[in-house]
Parts: structure tokens; C-alpha cells; sequence
């Protein structure tokens, strides 16, 4: 099952370091998205992307950074500002209006 | 922003019975609202959506209902079966171009007893 990729599906990082979390689609869509998601909780929004060299804060973007250079990638930064990264990350990509979100497989970062 | 609430967190039923989780929101311009599916450690994922032109859609065991003057939309499965056991999260969005944010609520954890 294709379409939307993340990498890696594993992820750890000492105190202080930054991480990037890579995010590919090759649906052709001009919207993605960052979901954190921690353990017994909702989908956060962290960022969001409508068009490239375009993004906006989502609920929770402190801490993290993004780029959108190409339609296909949005990879996410997880820089050392952010206190309590451990969670799971989910990056989501959608077409036209009122259609459905498709999910990476998410990845599982954790601090060591 | 729009808020969405997600009642009840966990649901526990006996197979066969049906599940009934509600939302409600926030944002009267909200006019798309879709259900994900989630199992553990997997990627969330469609299973129903229904628009604000209309009050009900069904698709097999699921349905979902909405009521655009409450604000509340509703999901619906009949003869639950053990692998229905999992996360769901209903959504909602204004859908006036692809960038709008969907925003989720907190989800249910469903749980289907053979």
C-alpha cells in the first residue's frame, strides 16, 4: 500500500539533538499534514502545508520545524526546543476538498 | 478553530451487539466529516465520511448520521464483530480547498468481546 511514505518507522534521539522525519507522497496532492500522537490520545496538529514554499502553525508547533521545497515531501524537524517529543508521528496528504486524508505509516520517535 | 469532542473514550461490547460514538463541533461552517479506523501501531484509516448536504450515509455495518443544527455527527456499527476492535476518531473540516485542516477528535477505543 503505497501513495504516502514515512521514514524511518523507528526513531531515537538523545537530549539536545535535532531529527528530521521524512514524509513522501506520490499522490499528487498540494495539501500535507503533521499528526503527533500520544499514547491513549487524539491526532495534534503540528503543521500544515497547502501549497509548496507554503505552510502554516498547526495546534502544537512549537518545538518543530518544516519545509515544503517539493509538492511530493514535507519532511518535519523535531528540533532540541521541543521538550517532550516522544510520541508517534503520522503524516497525512489530501487531494481536492472534502476528501479523504491518506496516513504514512507513522513514525515512533523516542528520547534516549 | 473548530474543536471536536469524541464521546465515549472507551466502548466495550459484546460481539454482535452495535457501537454507537458521537461528535459534536464547533464550527457551523464544517461541512465534512469523515471516520478513521485505527489499529494498534497502524495508520489511521478511512472507513465512512458523509457531507453536509446530507443527514445520513451507510456503507455495509457502518453508518454514519448528522445533524447540522445540533452540531453532531454520529457513527454507527451494527453486528460488531472482534475485528472492529480498535481506535476510531471522527474529524471535521470546512473543505473549501484542499488545505483545510482537519481537525480530530481525542477517538475511542472500541472493543468487541467474542
Amino acid at each position: 500500500d503505497g501513495g504516502i511514505t514515512q521514514s524511518p518507522k523507528y526513531l531515537f534521539r538523545k537530549e539536545g539533538q535535532n531529527v528530521t522525519l521524512s514524509c513522501e507522497q506520490n499522490l499528487n496532492h498540494d495539501a500535507m499534514y503533521w499528526y503527533r500522537q500520544d499514547p491513549g490520545q487524539g491526532l495534534r496538529l503540528i503543521y500544515y502545508s497547502q501549497i509548496v514554499n507554503d505552510f502554516q502553525k498547526g495546534d502544537i508547533a512549537e518545538g518543530y520545524s518544516v519545509s515544503r521545497e517539493k509538492k511530493e515531501s514535507f519532511p518535519l524537524t523535531v528540533t532540541s526546543a521541543q521538550k517532550n517529543p516522544t510520541a508517534f508521528y503520522l503524516c497525512a496528504s489530501r487531494g481536492e476538498s472534502n476528501t479523504e486524508a491518506f496516513f504514512g505509516q507513522g513514525t515512533r520517535l523516542t528520547v534516549v | 478553530g473548530e474543536n471536536v469532542e469524541q464521546h465515549p473514550s472507551t466502548l466495550s461490547v459484546q460481539e454482535g451487539d452495535s457501537a454507537v460514538i458521537k461528535c459534536t463541533y464547533s464550527d457551523s461552517a464544517s461541512n465534512y466529516f469523515p471516520w478513521y479506523k485505527q489499529e494498534l501501531g497502524k495508520r489511521p484509516q478511512l472507513i465512512i465520511d458523509i457531507r453536509s448536504n446530507v443527514g445520513e450515509k451507510k456503507d455495509q455495518r457502518i453508518a454514519v448520521t448528522l445533524n447540522k443544527t445540533a452540531k453532531h455527527f454520529s457513527l454507527h456499527i451494527t453486528e460488531t464483530q472482534p475485528e472492529d476492535s480498535a481506535v476510531y476518531f471522527c474529524a471535521a473540516s470546512r473543505g473549501n480547498n484542499a488545505g483545510n485542516m482537519l481537525t480530530f477528535g481525542g477517538g475511542t477505543r472500541l472493543m468487541v468481546k467474542p
